[in-house]
């Protein structure tokens, strides 16, 4: 029953390439989040989204854009990957409200990109 | 600027011993805390949220707002217990803390 779905477990991409990391939901959440995971920094924000075509910078934007053409999916593009965005990279997304207090964030599995 | 601090990077204890994950927060308003846990090749998921008072595997959390702070408790550790930890504050978006990783030997 898996909730949030991220298409690639894990990705090699070479440094200047575009990369496209993608996010689908299927629980009608209106509210959509990356973050990147790194060890001893934990989870820091990269964009969100909180309705279609809407999306807002979060701690570290630098380097990333988002776009959220339909309600379920949100995708993170690298314009051109570098090596220190080597990193574990999580989707998460959440219902609106008294909702989202008592279940809070549903992640995905995660994708490792690796930036060689 | 850090919302949520978890000092401990690494916290290790043995099973049946009482264990204590330590969480402070910056925030001026009425907080929304929570807690995630992250085992082994699982996804991160939530453990439990500070507006519904609940136990949860054992786990207990309580608000202190004068010391800002929001540890999470277990009395007796058990070797499942051993996963990441993290932190939450949610001010329209989520804050999480670098994360505490909890080993409970046998």
């Amino acid at each position: 029953d898996v909730k949030v779905t991220q298409s690639s477990r894990y990705l090699v991409k070479r440094t200047g390439e575009k990369v496209f990391l993608e996010c689908v939901q299927d629980m009608d959440h209106e509210n959509m989040f990356w973050y990147r995971q790194d060890p001893g920094l934990g989870l820091r924000l990269i964009y969100f989204s909180y309705d279609v075509k809407m999306k807002e910078k979060g701690d570290i934007p630098e380097g990333y854009s988002v776009s959220r053409e339909k309600k379920e999916r949100f995708s993170l593009i690298l314009e051109s990957a570098s090596t220190n965005q080597t990193s574990m990279y999580l989707c998460a997304s959440s219902a609106a409200g008294q909702v989202f207090l008592n279940y809070g964030y549903t992640f995905g599995s995660g994708t490792r990109l690796t930036v060689v | 600027a850090q919302r949520v601090t978890q000092p401990e990077k690494l916290l290790s204890v043995f099973k049946g011993a009482p264990v204590e994950l330590k969480c402070n927060y910056s925030y001026s308003g009425s907080p929304e805390l929570f807690w995630y846990v992250q085992y082994s090749r699982q996804r991160l998921q939530l453990l439990l949220r500070h507006i519904s008072r609940e136990s949860i595997k054992g786990f207990t959390a309580d608000l202190n707002k004068g010391e800002t702070s929001f540890h999470l408790k277990k009395p007796f550790a058990q070797e499942e217990d051993s996963a990441m930890y993290y932190c939450a504050l949610e001010e329209g978006d989520m804050r999480f803390g670098a994360g505490t990783r909890l080993t409970v030997k046998p």
